[in-house]
């Protein structure tokens, strides 16, 4: 298995709604990484989890809560979005804690609407 | 704090041209990385150059590596029309206690005209 999968694909979701976006990944790496990727933008990372531990929050609003409860699994919690928050959202995984050494292996991303 | 510069943002070619994408960085990297992104897709790993001067081909592409470690390019020949979507360049820098910072360029997206 060589893949990081994100569930659900897509998700519409209203500013006063709880949601969570799924990410999982198989190839034993210990380092996963949320991002965000606003349309015609580079990815922005919000957080990095190295095992299991939150190594980096990149001064993301608290609406975003991400949670990871075993190497193999990372979620992202959300919370009284605003519609700027709508994107696509990238969840990425590396084999050393840096992606040093064999870079990032991204999911295909939650394409995500604030109404 | 770091910046990655890439240049140019869009490049449109006939089908059969030659294409090249540059990254620039502001501080020495630790390596660099580039990624391919299809329309409605996700970044996919492509290729990392860590040392000065590093030249790598994959097929139609040649990754180079500058000596000074600040800058990078990505060549295609013979442009395909599977070659579209948009490449990023992606320098790591070292931020101090065994860790990296990872900083994406703007990227450049390649359009082929059949």
């Amino acid at each position: 298995d060589t893949e990081v999968t994100q569930t659900p694909k897509h998700l519409v979701m209203g500013m006063t709604n709880k949601k969570s976006l799924k990410c999982e990944q198989h190839m034993g790496h210990r380092a996963m990484y949320w991002y965000k990727q606003k349309a015609k933008k580079p990815p922005e990372l919000m957080f990095v989890y190295s095992y299991e531990k939150l190594s980096i929050n990149e001064s993301v609003p608290s609406r975003f809560s991400p949670e990871c409860p075993n190497s193999s699994l990372l979620n992202l919690h959300l919370h009284a979005l605003q519609p700027e928050d709508s994107a696509l959202y990238l969840c990425a995984s590396s084999q050393d804690r840096w992606g040093q050494e064999y870079g990032y292996t991204f999911g295909s991303g939650t394409r995500l609407t604030v109404v | 704090g770091q910046q990655v510069m890439q240049i140019p943002q869009y490049q449109h070619v006939q089908e059969g041209e030659d294409f090249t994408t540059y990254c620039n960085s502001s501080t020495t990297l630790s390596n660099i990385q580039w990624y391919k992104q299809r329309p409605g897709g996700h970044p996919v790993f492509l290729i990392q150059l860590v040392k000065s001067g590093e030249v790598k081909k994959q097929k139609r592409l040649t990754f180079q590596f500058g000596e000074a470690k600040k800058n990078s390019s990505l060549h295609i020949t013979a442009t395909q029309t599977t070659d579209v979507g948009t490449y990023f360049c992606a320098g790591s820098v070292s931020s101090g206690a065994g860790s990296y910072q990872l900083t994406f360029g703007k990227g450049t997206k390649l359009s082929v005209i059949p």
